[in-house]
């Protein structure tokens, strides 16, 4: 089965760029997803297809892939972007795999 | 607007069943698949099964595959999952979430609020 790895936590001070990273093998041939969940939320799309931004998504807030690693960047970070961030591809024999999440933490 | 509203969470025992829905509106439903994910308390983030807007085709994770079914009532805008043989393990959050294609590329671009099932004796 593909398994994606996330770092657990990443604390940025507001107004830094925040990159959080999930790594798999290859995982630069694949399209990932990346959601944002807040407390007691459901989760949002914030990224899919790698680097492409639903409406209403700012534009600081963007998705590169390559090789093992597929990265968030959240530039001009902000007190409400504090949230859990999930990334999410399909494969053929698992289907869909969530990374385990990383909790983002503004100083 | 875009809405799913999930329904049928509750405690039940071990080895007991229980019958999740999501009532989807704001959109042709039946041209949409549609996705049950769950999150454990504290926890991430699981997929557990897909169903394509036809019904024909159907995946499961290897976690409830044989205990749980997908199901939907494209008539009532309705999806289902029948969660049967329960564990403890099985205590999550259960969301719906709908399928998006774009360019051939499938994420999730609506979740609903989620519904808690609690397996304990």
């Amino acid at each position: 089965s593909y398994v994606v790895t996330q770092p657990p936590s990443v604390s940025v001070a507001p107004g830094q760029t925040a990159r959080l990273t999930c790594g798999g093998n290859n995982i630069g041939s694949k399209s990932v997803h990346w959601y944002q969940q807040k407390p007691g939320q459901a989760p949002v799309v914030v990224v899919y297809d790698g680097s492409d931004r639903p409406s209403g998504i700012p534009e600081r807030i963007s998705g590169s892939n390559s090789g093992n690693t597929a990265t968030l960047t959240i530039g001009r970070v902000e007190a409400g972007d504090e949230a859990d961030y999930y990334c999410q591809v399909w494969d053929s024999t698992s289907y869909w795999v969530f990374g385990g999440g990383t909790k983002l933490t503004v100083l | 607007e875009v809405q799913l509203l999930e329904s049928g969470g509750g405690l039940v025992q071990p080895g007991g069943s229980l019958r999740l829905s999501c009532a989807a509106s704001g959109f042709t439903f039946g041209t949409y698949a549609m996705n049950w994910v769950r999150q454990a308390p504290g926890k991430g983030l699981e997929w557990v099964s897909a169903l394509s807007g036809s019904g024909d085709s159907t995946y499961y994770a290897d976690s409830v595959k044989g205990r749980f079914i997908i199901s939907r009532d494209n008539s009532k805008n309705t999806l289902f999952l029948q969660l049967n043989s329960l564990r403890a393990e099985d205590t999550a959050v259960y969301y719906c979430a709908r399928d998006r294609v774009i360019r051939g590329v499938t994420h999730f671009d609506f979740w609903g609020q989620g519904t808690l099932v609690t397996v304990s004796s």
